[in-house]
């Protein structure tokens, strides 16, 4: 059962546009989310995160929303530029659960982003 | 800063052959992992380390076993390879696990086992 679901295997933007990456969790234990940037034949990369008690994080270019009651979480690139072209990773760990949880952390299927000049 | 240091990148194995991808890193992280990527799949935890001497299962160990003697060092063995295993390994280590910072990732070892 897949715990970290990104549903999109694929999103295509305008440079210069909006990129919203979207991810959905079931395990209601988890309390820290961190997206991942992968280019081709380069280990991935971290690129920003945010903890459970926020709704919102922000950095540059990049901002993580979270909605704890819906269970999911979407990464915002404004604007895009073409060298954000990479396949994004969601990633959740359950940090500071008291049983039952991993602290490890569970990734997602990964969204390919192709950003058109 | 070398960072996380995968060794081979590449390697082709026959099926029933054994080899050895080491997992190298400089940051003095008590803590680090092997994935597997595979297409649709995302990343896998196959095994993790807390510290020099200590190892664990994550999701999909069968088939692999790892080792930690050195706590720069995380070694991730196949000791009878199957093209089961054909896969993009990645090595990361993190300074603990509150990882506000994420893991570091190696740039990846690709095998095919044929």
């Amino acid at each position: 059962d897949q715990q970290v679901k990104q549903n999109s295997p694929s999103l295509s933007v305008q440079e210069g546009r909006i990129s919203i990456l979207n991810c959905d969790y079931t395990n209601s234990m988890f309390d820290y989310f961190l997206w991942y940037k992968k280019y081709p034949a380069e280990g991935p990369t971290f690129l920003i995160s945010i903890s459970s008690i926020k709704d919102k994080n922000e950095d540059g270019r990049f901002t993580v929303f979270l909605n704890k009651s819906a269970k999911h979480l979407s990464l915002h690139i404004v604007p895009s530029q073409p060298g954000d072209s990479a396949v994004y990773f969601c990633a959740a760990s359950a940090r500071f659960a008291s049983q039952g949880g991993s602290e490890k952390l569970v990734f997602g299927k990964g969204t390919k982003l192709t950003v058109n000049p | 800063n070398a960072g996380v240091t995968q060794t081979p990148k590449f390697r082709v194995l026959k099926t029933g052959q054994s080899m050895t991808l080491l997992c190298a890193q400089d940051m003095n992280h008590e803590y680090m992992y092997w994935y597997r990527q595979d297409p649709g799949m995302g990343l896998r935890l196959i095994h993790y380390s807390v510290g020099e001497g200590t190892t664990a299962k994550g999701e999909v160990p069968d088939g692999y076993n790892v080792s930690r003697l050195k706590k720069q060092n995380f070694l991730l063995g196949l000791e009878s390879a199957a093209p089961s295993q054909t896969s993009v390994y990645f090595c990361a280590s993190s300074y603990s696990d509150f990882f506000r910072d994420g893991y570091t990732f190696g740039s990846g070892t690709r095998l095919t086992v044929v």
